[in-house]
């Protein structure tokens, strides 16, 4: 079974510039999950969705949002970029919820110049 | 607010030493909780998991953790690391008091010498 996909890998934008992310989780999987990682913060939880409806929020501005599609692909986009935005942005997919075991992507490395 | 903390960030053994890296969280409640390991260069992945039942738990590669709940706790131990050891662990927590948010440790950089 394939696993958990993101794309782009890598990515470099300007400030003030907007960003898409998507992730395409693993097959029958319905919750997807997003989080910031940055070496001095950690993991941060940024949104869930399930069933293409968000399910939970964390602490992030509202420049940070998401959608889920019914085929359970989801993105994620990042409005109005901030230096502080760099950082490796992780998706992860579960089989119910995401009380319960999850399964990550590579990331995708995000670098605001 | 919910969070999850663990004690060390950076851990340096020989190899064959025991481990036992510490977490803790700050709710009470029913409480699903994980381990997860990042290798270098590969993704996140899951060590262990405890949802209910015997609070000690084994894991993939000779790991287990226990949880004790008077203590809010959720150690990780292996008996005897090995080189290839060598990776970031994260304790993770998910609680209906955390609005069912998974809420992740800063992690604990290991480093086993050879």
């Amino acid at each position: 079974k394939a696993g958990v996909t993101q794309t782009p890998r890598y990515l470099i934008k300007t400030r003030g510039q907007q960003v898409t992310l998507s992730c395409s989780p693993i097959s029958g999987h319905r919750s997807v999950s997003w989080y910031q990682q940055t070496p001095g913060q950690g993991l941060q939880f940024l949104f869930e969705y399930f069933s293409e409806t968000q399910r939970n929020k964390g602490n992030f501005p509202g420049r940070f949002s998401g959608r889920q599609f019914s085929n359970s692909r989801s993105e994620m986009n990042v409005s109005t970029l901030e230096l502080g935005d760099s950082a490796l942005y992780l998706c992860a997919s579960s089989l119910q919820t995401s009380s319960y075991e999850q399964y990550f992507g590579p990331g995708t490395r995000l670098t605001v110049t | 607010a919910q969070s999850v903390s663990q004690h060390n960030h950076h851990v340096i053994l020989s190899e064959a030493a025991s481990l036992e890296l510490g977490c803790n969280y700050s709710y009470g409640g029913t409480v699903n909780l994980f381990w997860y390991v990042q290798y270098p260069g590969q993704h996140l992945q899951l060590l262990l998991k405890y949802f209910s039942g015997d609070p000690l738990v084994k894991g993939i590669k000779g790991f287990e953790a226990e949880f004790i709940k008077s203590k809010f706790s959720f150690n990780l131990r292996k008996p005897s690391v090995q080189w290839s050891d060598t990776a970031e662990y994260f304790c993770a927590v998910n609680a209906r008091g955390g609005g069912f948010k998974t809420i992740f440790g800063a992690g604990t950089r290991l480093f086993v010498k050879a």
